[in-house]
């Protein structure tokens, strides 16, 4: 069973615009590690964010801010005033603490596309 | 600090064929796993290891394999290749404990079965 979730597949906005980013988990651990990832056309992966379960403190890194709710079980992104360099592929990611380090388990993936 | 280093960049491999691709991890990183990216599939886990022990799993068939040498360097290995094993395989490496950043991936090699 998929264990994230990213529900839109592509989101196109202008230059400018916010965009916001969603991402639904599932785990029966109580300890858990979410994360955003950035994917440009390169292929890299770059990592964005790390948060632990136990730390529900929103965070907020320049343009960039997250939105984690235990509640819903979401951890959402948000780029403020997009530009047209945040045009790549975003993946949330889950790691279990009963399962290895090591294994990332990824959501879909959802395209951005940000036009001038 | 010297990032992830993947090799090669890029393959045209034969069906039938077998390939290795080779990952350097970030010096002090004892922890290398492995990923497939595929348009269908998405991301998907393919082993991790540590400390030249393999340590996790996931879900593909025997013809994928992989090492890890004591310099943390690793290699896979997928033997009898499919047209569906063309993909982007990744590689990522993290140090030993659970500190505050993520996985550090490397570029990637692309794979191309033809």
């Amino acid at each position: 069973a998929q264990k994230v979730t990213q529900a839109q597949t592509e989101i196109s906005v202008v230059e400018k615009e916010d965009v916001t980013l969603d991402c639904v988990y599932e785990t029966r651990d109580t300890t858990y590690y979410l994360f955003w990832y950035k994917q440009p056309p390169s292929g890299e992966l770059v990592f964005l964010i790390r948060r632990n379960s136990f730390d529900e403190q929103n965070e907020i890194s320049g343009r960039y801010s997250w939105n984690f709710q235990k509640s819903t079980s979401s951890f959402n992104f948000t780029i403020t005033a997009s530009q047209v360099v945040d045009s790549a592929v975003y993946f949330c990611a889950l790691s279990e603490a009963s399962d290895s380090w090591g294994k990332l388990q990824f959501g879909a993936g959802t395209q951005v596309v940000v036009t001038p | 600090k010297a990032g992830v280093t993947q090799t090669p960049r890029y393959l045209i491999k034969t069906r039938g064929q077998q390939v290795t691709l080779s990952c350097s991890p970030i010096s002090g990183h004892r922890s290398v796993s492995w990923y497939q990216q595929t348009p269908g599939q998405g991301l998907q886990f393919l082993f991790e290891y540590f400390s030249e022990t393999q340590r996790n799993k996931g879900n593909f068939p025997g013809r994928f394999s992989g090492r890890q040498f004591s310099n943390s360097r690793s290699e896979m290995n997928v033997s009898t290749l499919e047209l569906g094993d063309s993909a982007l395989y990744l590689c990522a490496s993290s140090p030993p404990d659970r500190g505050a950043d993520g996985y550090t991936f490397g570029s990637g090699t692309r794979l191309t079965v033809v």
